[in-house]
């Protein structure tokens, strides 16, 4: 079964704008943490911001946070004020357990492109 | 910050070849490195899990005898493509990882084609 989904393939964002990336998840754990990544298409895998699952507060890195809402279990991405260079795919990944032991599991990616 | 250096970036090789890509971690000790497949325009699909000293989870579907991993170190993870098919042809990355750590570090990236 799908643990993290993305149901964004494609995205379009105007320059200087906001764009919220969806994510959704499904664990049973009560231990977990999530994570955001940027792919240009390079390929190389850039993070971005990560919650953990008993953090209170909204992440934020930047023009980056993530709107956690765990009775939803959902971790959208916000990027406020897109720039040229935020066009790329991004990927919702989720841990179970404590920590970096366990493998990520990602979602299918959205693909942002970003407009003059 | 912690780096991954992953080892070739592209490789080309011909069909019944062997390929080794390698990962290593330059300023921390990579207790577990996970290995992951991506197809074009696909998500990262996890290949294995390996723990240094030991040998690697495979997961459902990936054959150990074909994609063979070794951590013999705290540094260095190996991934060797055994008699490579046009059909391994991809992306592969490693993603290194601390014991106590909730964060990973992952490697550029090797481009395999296979002709």
């Amino acid at each position: 079964a799908q643990k993290i989904t993305q149901t964004q393939p494609g995205m379009f964002v105007q320059e200087k704008e906001a764009v919220t990336l969806d994510c959704t998840y499904d664990t049973s754990d009560q231990s977990y943490g999530l994570f955001w990544y940027k792919q240009p298409s390079s390929g190389e895998m850039i993070f971005l911001i990560y919650q953990g699952s008993y953090d209170e507060q909204n992440a934020t890195e930047g023009r980056y946070s993530l709107n956690f809402q765990k009775a939803r279990k959902s971790a959208n991405l916000v990027i406020s004020a897109s720039q040229l260079g935020d066009s790329a795919m991004y990927f919702c990944a989720m841990r179970e357990g404590r920590d970096s032991g366990y493998a990520l599991n990602f979602g299918k990616g959205t693909s942002l492109l970003v407009t003059p | 910050g912690a780096v991954v250096s992953q080892h070739p970036s592209r490789v080309i090789c011909k069909s019944g070849t062997s390929v080794k890509i390698e990962c290593r971690s330059l300023d921390f000790q990579a207790t577990t490195m996970f290995w992951y497949r991506q197809f074009p325009k696909q998500s990262l699909m996890l290949m294995a899990t390996s723990n240094e000293g030991s040998k690697a989870t495979y997961e459902q579907g990936v054959e150990k005898d074909k994609f063979l991993i070794n951590h013999a170190s705290l540094t260095l993870s190996t991934l060797t493509v055994t008699s490579a098919h046009p059909e391994d042809s991809s992306f592969y990355i490693c993603s290194a990882s601390q014991t106590g750590n909730y964060g990973y570090t992952f490697g550029s990236g090797t481009r395999l084609t296979v002709v």
